[in-house]
């Protein structure tokens, strides 16, 4: 089966922690992508990357910041978390290349809690 | 990006067939349709895709209106298990982004 893994499931930290969101797929894509999900605002595109070392701001990146140094992990940094980053994390990937003919998958999503 | 206009919300009878419409006028000549689904506490799921003919395969159907101007993704027989939010997006052949819309949430009764 498939398969794109999220580290952890569920997360709570503290305001002003740095905090590391990790994804790993195992089918061999170029592209790899982070969303948040916040009720009444859909799933919202933070980041995404087409190659290691390569990134590419999606419509919500400021606060965070990703890193892909290997092709299968791509990880979202949340450098001093906040309140307001709350939320439901989901990571995602596909194949790079005619993607308009391919789907992507997903993995099972980070709540993360910031108090 | 060409943007999707989705209903917010439908409801179904399980068992009967289920029409989720989706709009997309400003369509370009290589972009793909695509639908996901989210279940309840889950993260999307890929469902189907198409460029202009209409597609089939064990999860649903896609209509491809002929101007491509709008689509339908068709459950045959919906049961309780397709209640969840249904996206419709649109994929450039060479495009790496995929940008989701609000969706639909599809209720079924019993």
């Amino acid at each position: 089966d498939v398969k794109v893994t999220q580290s952890s499931r569920y997360l709570v930290k503290r305001t002003g922690e740095k905090v590391f969101l990790e994804c790993v797929q195992d089918m061999d894509h170029e592209n790899m992508f982070w969303y948040r999900q916040d009720p009444g605002l859909g799933l919202r595109l933070i980041y995404f990357s087409y190659d290691v070392k390569m990134k590419e701001k999606g419509d919500i990146p400021e606060g965070y910041s990703v890193s892909r140094e290997k092709k299968e992990r791509f990880s979202l940094i949340l450098e001093s978390a906040s309140t307001n980053q709350t939320s439901m994390y989901l990571c995602a990937s596909s194949f790079f290349g005619r993607v308009g003919n391919t789907e992507a998958f997903f993995g099972q999503g980070t709540r993360l809690t910031v108090v | 990006d060409a943007k999707t206009t989705q209903p917010n919300s439908m409801e179904s009878n399980e068992e009967e067939p289920v029409h989720l419409p989706c709009n997309h006028s400003t369509i370009s000549g290589t972009d793909y349709i695509h639908w996901y689904r989210q279940l309840p506490s889950q993260g999307p799921e890929y469902v189907i895709h198409g460029l202009t003919s209409n597609v089939n395969n064990r999860m649903a159907s896609l209509a491809i209106a002929e101007d491509r101007k709008s689509s339908t993704l068709i459950l045959h027989r919906a049961t309780l298990r397709d209640a969840a939010v249904y996206y419709c997006i649109l994929r450039g052949e060479y495009g790496n982004k995929l940008v989701f819309g609000a969706g639909t949430i599809l209720r079924v009764k019993s």
